[in-house]
């Protein structure tokens, strides 16, 4: 299996709700990322998780709160986001070392 | 700070008609260069990675090439089906084996028939 699944592909929140993306890869990587993508720009970075345990944080605000039950999973959290907030969403995988990553399909998030 | 410059931000060009486009980059030390492919409303979908000067690698139409301060991607004789985003990034070193992806603003290609 050499895919990362996210899900939901599509997701509506208003901005009391509470909802989560899930991530999961079964290649064996060890380090997992989320990255958020407005239109037309680049990936931005958002968190990294290496081994299990959050290594970086790029200042990311606390309404997003990032969470690796195990060595395939990668959840995101979203809590009283702002419509700024929607883009798309994505998850990559990588083995441990200077490799390159593996992409999901991402979810589109649209906050109203 | 590591940066990350493409050109040209557009790219039109006919059915058959080669062309390069350019990623240069600035990093304390590079550890690896990245191409990715990006269709609309997809993921990222890996094509190369260079890590030395003087590298490359080719797969079907595309030719990545390295040098010290800049990277190429060469389409020969594009099609349609290679109409998409192409983006480059530069691995930066963050601690131990951590490390992040830093995407250029990519380029959008358009392939017309």
């Amino acid at each position: 299996d050499t895919e990362v699944t996210q899900t939901p592909k599509h997701l509506v929140m208003g901005m009391t709700n509470k909802k989560s993306l899930k991530c999961e890869q079964h290649m064996g990587h060890r380090a997992m990322y989320w990255y958020k993508q407005k239109a037309k720009k680049p990936p931005e970075l958002m968190f990294v998780y290496s081994y299990e345990k959050l290594s970086i944080n790029e200042s990311v605000p606390s309404r997003f709160s990032p969470e690796c039950p195990n060595s395939s999973l990668l959840n995101l959290h979203l809590h009283a986001l702002q419509p700024e907030d929607s883009a798309l969403y994505l998850c990559a995988s990588s083995a441990q070392g200077f490799y390159g990553y593996t992409f999901g399909s991402g979810t589109r998030l649209t906050v109203v | 700070e590591d940066q990350v410059t493409q050109s040209p931000e557009a790219l039109r060009l006919q059915e058959g008609e080669s062309s390069s486009l350019n990623c240069s980059y600035t990093v304390s030390g590079l550890r690896g260069l990245f191409w990715y492919r990006q269709d609309p409303g997809k993921g990222p979908e890996f094509l190369f990675t260079l890590y030395s000067a003087g590298e490359e690698k080719e797969k079907e139409r595309l030719k990545a090439t390295l040098t010290k301060k800049e990277s190429f991607l060469h389409i020969t004789a594009p099609k349609p089906e290679d109409s998409a985003t192409y983006l480059c990034a530069v691995q930066e070193a963050y601690g131990g084996a951590t490390n992040k992806l830093i995407f250029g603003t990519g380029t959008l290609l358009a392939v017309q028939p």
